[in-house]
């Protein structure tokens, strides 16, 4: 069964500090896509970045980047030089039969 | 990125109230998606659509009920609310095709007392 797996509940970071997200997923298809988005306090869900599974290169959008081990079935989300708006609750998902499989989620504090 | 717009943001009612959330989208996307979320925890998708006069219900039982009669409304009614019922409503669209990424309202917060 198709699962997504965020190891971190948690994540406190030293401002302008790079920070290292965490997805793990599972999947017995061959095409998929992954996805990072970010939610703050207000609540929506932002999206960040999308890799798919036969992009060569790591997918980059600004001060963020995935690391995409397709052997590991890992995709990190990266943030460079973090920042204090950085911090809010993080989602790695994936496509599954057109619908997005998500994780729990790892809430990031900046601090100053 | 879509333009996707969700009423009421915030709403406190009593139990057994007749509630709609609506949500609506200007990019004329195809796919349409309700998802319940508690405070810090992840994404349930609840219902979604495909088109007009297409709904599916997701993968959380839902007490609540949806249409799609045009293309950029997506209404979701609960009948009779309960304090279980309480929780973030998020609506989402997507294109349908390409990398098929959905993108979000700012979510509806309901609490039923």
């Amino acid at each position: 069964a198709q699962k997504i797996t965020q190891t971190q509940p948690g994540m406190f970071v030293q401002e302008k500090e790079a920070v290292t997200l965490d997805c793990t997923y599972d999947t017995s298809d061959q095409s998929y896509g992954l996805f990072w988005y970010k939610q703050p306090s207000s609540g929506e869900m932002i999206f960040l970045i999308y890799q798919g599974s036969y992009d060569e290169q790591n997918a980059t959008e600004g001060r963020y980047s995935l690391n995409f081990q397709k052997a590991r079935k890992s995709a990190n989300l990266v943030i460079s030089a973090s920042q204090l708006g950085d911090s809010a609750m993080y989602f790695c998902a994936m496509d599954s039969n057109y619908q997005l499989i998500w994780g729990a989620g790892t809430k990031l504090i900046i601090k100053p | 990125e879509a333009d996707i717009y969700q009423t009421p943001r915030y709403l406190v009612i009593g139990t057994g109230k007749k509630i709609t959330l609506e949500c609506s989208q200007t990019m004329g996307h195809d796919k349409m998606y309700w998802y319940q979320q508690d405070p810090g925890m992840e994404l349930h998708l609840i219902h979604y659509s495909y088109g007009v006069n297409s709904t599916e219900k997701g993968d959380l039982s839902s007490e609540s009920t949806v249409s799609r009669i045009r293309t950029e409304h997506f209404p979701l009614t609960l009948e009779s609310a309960r304090p279980s019922h309480t929780s973030q409503y998020l609506c989402a669209s997507s294109e349908g095709v390409g990398t098929d990424t959905q993108y979000f309202g700012p979510g509806t917060r309901l609490t039923v007392l």
